[in-house]
């Protein structure tokens, strides 16, 4: 079974630095696909960036980058350049293939406060 | 562009009481899938829908829980009845394929007295 790991309940950052939120997986697939969603407290889930095990570069969107290091199986997200609006839930997901492809596994999350 | 439709936004009944939950995906999106999010908790997958067809549906407590996607589009999940642990919110989400990014709607939170 596929899981995802979260670490950090919390972060705190204050404006206009960068802050790294973690995210471990465990897979014995070869193919999978990791993401991260923004949920704010108005509790909608927006898409941030998604990062394919096969892809060598490292994902960016915008100010978010995703830390992909395959054989430590870690994907963290990097915020560059924080604002009062990136205080939010974050969650990290894996993408599941085989019989249950398209199935989202979410970790527990983390919530961000930024500081002005 | 519409973004995918949920209501109703918050729910509030009583247990053994039934209720349901509606979802419209973004229009042209074959698949459809609802969530279950407990507080403080990541979503977890109910069920998900390729076009009317439930193809993965095996988190899906069969007791109490139901759903449906008659026409392909959109999609009704009712809990009957419902139980003080149902208190969630239910995401539903859609994309343009499996490989599709998802998108979710704003969700319905359920609170069960």
């Amino acid at each position: 079974a596929q899981k995802i790991t979260q670490t950090q309940p919390g972060m705190f950052v204050q404006e206009k630095e960068a802050v790294t939120l973690d995210c471990t997986y465990d897979t014995s697939d070869q193919s999978y696909g990791l993401f991260w969603y923004k949920q704010p407290s108005s509790g909608e889930m927006i898409f941030l960036i998604y990062q394919g095990s096969y892809d060598e570069q490292n994902a960016t969107e915008g100010r978010y980058s995703l830390n992909f290091q395959k054989a430590r199986k870690s994907a963290n997200l990097v915020i560059s350049a924080s604002q009062l609006g990136d205080s939010a839930m974050y969650f990290c997901a894996m993408r599941e293939v085989g019989t249950s492809y398209g199935k989202l596994t979410f970790g527990q999350g983390t919530i961000l406060t930024v500081h002005p | 562009e519409a973004g995918v439709v949920q209501s109703p936004r918050y729910k509030i009944i009583e247990k053994k009481q039934p209720v349901a939950f509606w979802c419209n995906p973004i229009s042209g999106h074959n698949t459809l899938y609802w969530y279950l999010q407990n507080l403080g908790q990541g979503p977890e997958l109910l069920i998900r829908y390729e076009n009317e067809e439930a193809v993965d549906d095996s988190q899906l407590p069969k007791d109490r829980f139901s759903a449906e996607r008659l026409k392909g589009v959109d999609s009704t999940l009712k809990i009957q009845p419902a139980e003080l642990g149902d208190s969630a919110v239910y995401l539903c989400a859609s994309s343009l394929g499996l490989a599709g990014e998802q998108f979710f709607g704003p969700g319905t939170r359920l609170t069960v007295l």
